[in-house]
This record gives C-alpha cells, structure tokens and sequence, in this order.
C-alpha cells in the first residue's frame, strides 16, 4: 500500500540554522510528491511541489526539496530558518493522474529558538 | 483571486446530531477534496468529488456523505455524530482533478460534546 513516513516527529533548530525535513514514501512508480506547511488553527500551505523534471525543486519562504527516486525520498531544506517557520510540516503524495488524492505522512513539528 | 472558503469555521454539536459542513473552491476549479484531521490519526482522506461525481472514497463509514453543485461548491455531511468525530476538515480545490496541486481552506473545527 502506498505510504509516506515521516521520521521526525519533532525537530528543534535555532533561528538563522539550517534545516532539513526527511520524508520516504512507498510507492509503485513516480508520484507527485507534495511539501505543506501548517500553522496552529489554520489550513494548509503548499511549500512546494515536484511532478516530474528537475529534482530539485524550489519553493515558496525560501524552501527547496529535493526527489531522489533511489531513495523513495523528497526532503525538505532551507538553509537559514526564521522564527516565523515554526509550525507543522507535512509531505504528501499524489498517486494518480487523474484524481487529487493525497497520502500524508504524519508531519513534523519545527520549533525555532531565538 | 479569493481562496478555498469554509464555512462555518468552528462547531459544536450534541452526539446523535446531525452537521454539514461547505465549501467553496476557487474559481475555475471543478474538483475538491475532503479530508479529517485529528491528533491520532493524521490526515485521513474523506472523499473527492469531480464535477458533481464522486470520483474516489476514504475509509470512513456511511455517516459521512458529500455532495458537489454545478458551482464547484462542495458539502460534506456526517450524520449521527460520535465524540470521535471531533476533528479539524479540511476542503481542497483543484483545477482539474490529477496531476495540478491542491490548495486548501482555512478548516472547519467540529467538536462533538
């Protein structure tokens, strides 16, 4: 069955380090991969997303992401967190060309220390 | 261009009731998504409607129903409500169903007591 996983469930950094989120899924082929973030309360924000093309891939708020088929992986990196970045991450797959199903890891929480 | 409403944003209802819950995707968009998130269990995938046609089902029991208008304008209903059903949904809308990204709504925050 299709899955995302993400490991840490956690994550603490200081504001100007940088960062990387870790997510795998499993999957028959090539997915559309997916980056959200969540702030306490609210909907979700699409960070950024990779189709097919160029794996590495640029997003919104200064973050990247990049697809390693060999690895199942699509990790999320900013190189120089802000404060304003603490929230929730989620990575999420797309299985199909024709239907908007997302699977979700369980996502990650950021804390920025000053 | 205005984003995904949901309306209303937050609810309490009485176990037994009944509650529906709206969404409005953005213009130009014909699919939207629903999903259930709770601190157990994540983000779970309720269902997706297609111009007016439910194209795909999560694992959720038959106390929850959608429904999508002409307008894109999509409803979810859970009926006999459980304190289980405590939960933030979410609504996405997407351009054409598959293969575009889905952009979500604000929630609706439903609290059985």
């Amino acid at each position: 069955a299709q899955s995302v996983t993400q490991p840490d469930i956690h994550i603490t950094v200081s504001e100007g380090a940088s960062l990387e989120l870790r997510c795998n899924y499993s999957y028959g082929a090539t997915p559309y991969l997916f980056w959200y973030v969540q702030s306490p309360g609210q909907g979700l924000q699409l960070l950024l997303k990779y189709f097919s093309g160029d794996t590495l891939v640029q997003g919104i708020k200064g973050f990247e992401a990049e697809f390693k088929r060999s690895q199942s992986s699509f990790n999320l990196r900013k190189p120089s967190v802000h404060w304003s970045d603490a929230a929730e991450y989620f990575c999420a797959v797309g299985l199909y060309h024709n239907t908007d199903k997302l699977i979700f890891g369980t996502g990650t929480r950021l804390q920025v220390f000053p | 261009k205005a984003g995904v409403t949901q309306t209303p944003r937050y609810l309490i209802k009485t176990r037994g009731q009944q509650v529906t819950l709206s969404c409005s995707p953005i213009s130009g968009h014909r699919s939207v998504s629903w999903y259930q998130q709770t601190p157990g269990q994540g983000l779970q995938f309720l269902f997706e409607y297609f111009s007016e046609t439910q194209r795909n089902k999560g694992n959720f029991p038959g106390r929850f129903s959608g429904r999508q208008f002409s307008n894109s304008r999509s409803e979810m209903n859970v009926s006999t409500l459980e304190l289980g059903d405590s939960a933030l949904y979410l609504c996405a809308s997407s351009l054409k169903g598959g293969g575009t990204e889905a952009f979500f709504g604000q929630g609706t925050r439903l609290t059985v007591v």
